[in-house]
């Protein structure tokens, strides 16, 4: 049990699909991020969410959309993926601090697979 | 800007002890943070430090941080199967929108028996 619950855990579309991610942090926490993990590459921030607010997008394709309905769930969006996009797909949440230490709590994961 | 290595793979034997070296570029880290990733999860907090210590021990775990080197380091004791996983570490800077980790590319550790 992680306090971060991520659904589905595998997931396999097509390149016209349209499918969602979801993300649920019991944890209290007030920020909340999406991550790429690629084989062999470093762990890729695609977006952050704090107070419900997207404080952070980096540079990511727009046929990824994350929403944040509230500071518990955060989804992300797909439609018409690429065969690249096929990742694990991670979900993490932490409570901002002024003192500097927000560990981080990960979910464990969607693996999305792109036909 | 920022940027954190690590070696790729290291092997053990069981009961030796691992160590798992990173290191990064920025000075103004404010915390280190160690991760664990076993195959089909996500990453599971192992440990941190602050930027001002330079050692901490948890029970097996001891962090060692060189500051003026900019390079850490997690040594686990009497290594065990279980502690196979890719480990990873990250580094905490302050950002406009807030704190911000950054990570390396994670070390496969293999233990053998």
């Amino acid at each position: 049990e992680t306090g971060v619950t991520q659904t589905p855990r595998h997931l396999v579309m097509g390149m016209t699909n349209k499918k969602s991610l979801k993300c649920e942090q019991h944890l209290g926490h007030n920020a909340m991020y999406w991550y790429k993990q690629s084989a062999k590459k470093p762990l890729e921030l695609m977006f952050v969410y704090s107070l419900e607010e997207r404080v952070e997008n980096n540079s990511v394709p727009s046929r990824f959309s994350p929403e944040c309905p509230n500071s518990s769930h955060l989804f992300l969006h797909l439609h018409t993926l690429q065969p690249e996009d096929s990742a694990l797909y991670l979900c993490a949440s932490s409570q901002e601090r002024t003192n500097g230490n927000q560990p981080q709590h990960f979910g464990d994961g969607t693996r999305l697979s792109i036909l | 800007g920022e940027d954190v290595e690590q070696s790729l793979f290291l092997s053990v034997r069981e009961g030796d002890s691992s160590v798992i070296n990173c290191t990064y570029t920025d000075s103004s880290s404010t915390y280190l943070y160690w991760y664990k990733q076993e195959p089909g999860a996500g990453l599971q907090l192992l440990t941190y430090i602050f930027s001002n210590m330079d050692m901490k021990q948890d029970q097996r775990l001891t962090v060692l941080l060189n500051k003026k080197d900019k390079h850490l380091s997690l040594r686990i004791a009497d290594t065990q199967t279980g502690d196979s996983a890719i480990y990873f570490c990250a580094e905490s800077t302050l950002t406009g929108g807030g704190n911000k980790l950054t990570f390396g590319t994670g070390t496969q550790l293999k233990v053998e028996l």
